[in-house]
């Protein structure tokens, strides 16, 4: 099975502090995607990854940014964490026309 | 209009009876359809996948595909407590990386 790997359950930062979110998949899957999700928001698109150093950006970047230096990993950076941006994040990965295998998602706190 | 469309529920069904859950989307060119499904605090897990129109039968769950209605449903057989969940529905557009996901259906099988 596909797994993919969030680093941390849950994260309580401070405002303004610079927050890295990491996600690692096992399978060589080509894309890799970062959400949020929030009560009566459903799932919002961050940014996408279809490559190596490739991205793009999804409904809601603003104050996001993402690296991905090598295809298992793709990291969402928050700049200046914001109380806005406590949430559940979740990352995901897909091969092609398959569906998303997703981690098990990360509970961020921004005090 | 939005993408992809779903009843927020709550949907409430007794236990051992059929629930249907139920999803339109508006872009024709779509693809490829996925049920996720999503207990509360964990991340979403593919369910079902469903390519062309008809039925596809994976255990109590069957997918039910009509593009021409641009309609895809989830019936649950045999309900159980543990399906109590929220159910998202999927859809990816030929060409397209990433998926569009509907708000959800919050189902509660009741003992």
């Amino acid at each position: 099975d596909v797994k993919v790997t969030q680093s941390s359950r849950y994260l309580v930062k401070r405002t303004g502090e610079k927050v890295f979110l990491e996600c690692v998949q096992d399978m060589d899957h080509e894309n890799m995607f970062w959400y949020r999700q929030d009560p009566g928001l459903g799932l919002r698109l961050i940014y996408f990854s279809y490559d190596v150093k490739m991205k793009e950006k999804g409904d809601i970047p603003e104050g996001y940014s993402v690296s991905r230096e090598k295809k298992e990993r793709f990291s969402l950076i928050l700049e200046s964490a914001s109380t806005n941006q406590t949430s559940m994040y979740l990352c995901a990965s897909s091969f092609g026309g398959d569906g998303y295998t997703f981690g098990s998602g990360t509970r961020l706190t921004v005090v | 209009q939005k993408e992809v469309e779903q009843n927020s529920g709550p949907l409430s069904v007794p236990e051992g009876a059929i629930a249907s859950l139920n999803c339109t989307y508006s872009d024709r060119v779509s693809q490829s359809f996925f049920w996720y499904r999503q207990y509360s605090g964990k991340s979403p897990e593919l369910i079902m996948s469903i390519y062309s129109n008809g039925d596809k039968e994976d255990g109590r769950f069957t997918a039910q595909l009509n593009k021409a209605s641009q309609y895809v449903s989830l019936l649950i057989r045999d309900s159980q407590p543990s399906d109590s969940a929220t159910y998202l529905c999927a859809v990816k557009t030929l060409g397209a990386q990433k998926l569009v996901f509907g708000q959800g259906t919050r189902l509660t099988i009741n003992p």
